[in-house]
């Protein structure tokens, strides 16, 4: 059984551009969550999602950012006219079945904006 | 709001000492606990996981204890080696929620 993939693993864009970070939860998860590390920071939730639906964004910055898990694919973050400080390592996070299982996170991606 | 605190925030010690970890959290009113490993540039590997119930968990060389009424956890390596370089990063799950909470982090390095 695969972990959690996230690609791309590192992600370089300059200001204005947009960043689009893909998430595949572990076979038969169908809760994902995504996290933010800032430097120097702890990792801070952004938003939770199930099968086409957001739960919780209400840790996602209101502008520029948004996310979606469709019906077939990975979860997509997205983040629109990208700012010198949106470099972060963000992470994603499958859990089964119940929101407060054991959520199994993926090896990150390092978005740098130049 | 729940906040996680870790102290120290960097740890150095020679190989085979004995070591622990610190972390401490506002709200008690938590679900579970858990402690993570991140090396450099890398993702989070869990280590353990304590239910609000417990009041500890082993794993090898590993064990963490849980004191939900002060809001404290800690955690204990034992016979530490190199390979056990890494940052620990203690998260926590409110009761009724599903966001972890995490702390900044403890930089351990191990000494040969």
């Amino acid at each position: 059984n695969a972990g959690v993939m996230q690609n791309p693993r590192h992600l370089v864009r300059r200001r204005g551009q947009e960043a689009r970070l893909r998430c595949s939860p572990m076979k038969g998860h169908s809760h994902v969550y995504w996290y933010r590390q800032l430097p120097e920071e702890g990792l801070k939730f952004m938003v939770y999602l199930q099968k086409e639906n957001i739960i919780d964004e209400s840790g996602m910055p209101k502008e520029r950012f948004s996310a979606e898990f469709p019906k077939e694919g990975p979860s997509i973050l997205r983040i629109q006219q990208v700012v010198r400080g949106d470099s972060a390592a963000y992470f994603c996070a499958s859990s089964p079945q119940a929101p407060q299982e054991t959520q199994y996170f993926g090896p990150g991606t390092r978005l740098l904006v130049l | 709001k729940q906040e996680v605190t870790q102290i120290p925030a960097a740890l150095s010690v020679p190989e085979g000492e004995n070591l622990v970890l610190n972390c401490s959290f506002t709200d008690s009113a938590i679900y579970n606990l858990q402690w993570f490993r991140q090396d450099p540039g890398k993702g989070l590997t869990s280590l353990l996981l304590i239910q609000s119930s417990q009041r500890e968990q082993t794993s090898g060389r590993l064990n963490a204890s849980l004191d939900k009424s002060s809001g404290r956890s800690t955690l204990y390596i034992a016979a530490s080696q190199p390979g056990d370089s890494a940052t620990y990063l203690c998260a926590v799950m409110g009761a009724g929620s599903y966001q972890l909470t995490f702390g900044k982090g403890t930089k351990l390095s191990v000494i040969p």
